[in-house]
């Protein structure tokens, strides 16, 4: 039984490229969160999607971010014209119900490393 | 927002001493979380605490939620060097927004055997 697959592991633009970040939730969770750790920093909420919606994105920066959770294959966030505040490590997880851990599954995936240069 | 204050930052130990660390917060969190994570990894889970005052046994790790419900500390008795990782708390609310976890800045372990 597969956890969260993160895809890549580890990325690397030049500043100005797009970045996409893709996410597979476990089999049977339909709803997914998407987290951002700076260097030294714990985790950061910042948006919650169930399939082929947005339910809160109040910890998306206001330009160049974007998530989707199409009906079929994976959640992807996208960031474009990527500068090199954005190098950071960015989490998702996934839970069968909009609840988290523990009692519901609030799983965490490995993690995509971007590093813009 | 909120924030949550961890500490310490970092700790080097020998194996087989006991370790604390604690959390706290401006404001009140309903749960109460403890994750490790591992170079290269996710978070993992490691102990969640429901209520006020409440005291949670995970092997040889330890927690306890404070009564205010602004603090927690976790514990790891007699350490291995497996223990080694970044340990993060999490604050968890109730009501609407009960799917967005809180961390704080984490405390670095370091075991020497």
């Amino acid at each position: 039984n597969a956890g969260v697959m993160q895809n890549p592991r580890h990325l690397v633009r030049r500043r100005g490229q797009e970045a996409r970040l893709r996410c597979s939730p476990m089999k049977g969770h339909s709803h997914v969160y998407w987290y951002r750790q700076l260097p030294e920093e714990g985790l950061k909420f910042m948006v919650y999607l169930q399939k082929e919606n947005i339910i809160d994105e109040s910890g998306m920066p206001k330009e160049r971010f974007s998530a989707e959770f199409p009906k079929e294959g994976p959640s992807i966030l996208r960031i474009q014209q990527v500068v090199r505040g954005d190098s950071a490590a960015y989490f998702c997880a996934s839970s069968p119900r909009k609840e988290a851990p523990p009692n519901y599954g609030y799983t965490f995936g490995s993690g995509t490393r971007l590093t813009v240069v | 927002g909120q924030q949550l204050n961890q500490s310490p930052q970092s700790m080097f130990i020998q194996e087989g001493e006991d370790v604390s660390m604690n959390c706290t917060s401006s404001s009140i969190f309903n749960t109460w979380l403890w994750y490790k994570q591992d170079p290269g990894e996710g978070p993992v889970l490691l102990i969640a605490l429901y209520k006020a005052g409440e005291l949670t046994s995970n092997g040889r790790l330890t927690a306890q939620f404070g009564i205010t419900r602004k603090d927690s500390f976790l514990n790891i008795s007699a350490s291995i060097p497996s223990d080694v990782g970044i340990y993060f708390c999490a604050g968890l609310n109730s009501g609407g927004s009960n799917y967005k976890l809180t961390f704080g800045k984490g405390t670095l372990l370091t075991v020497n055997p």
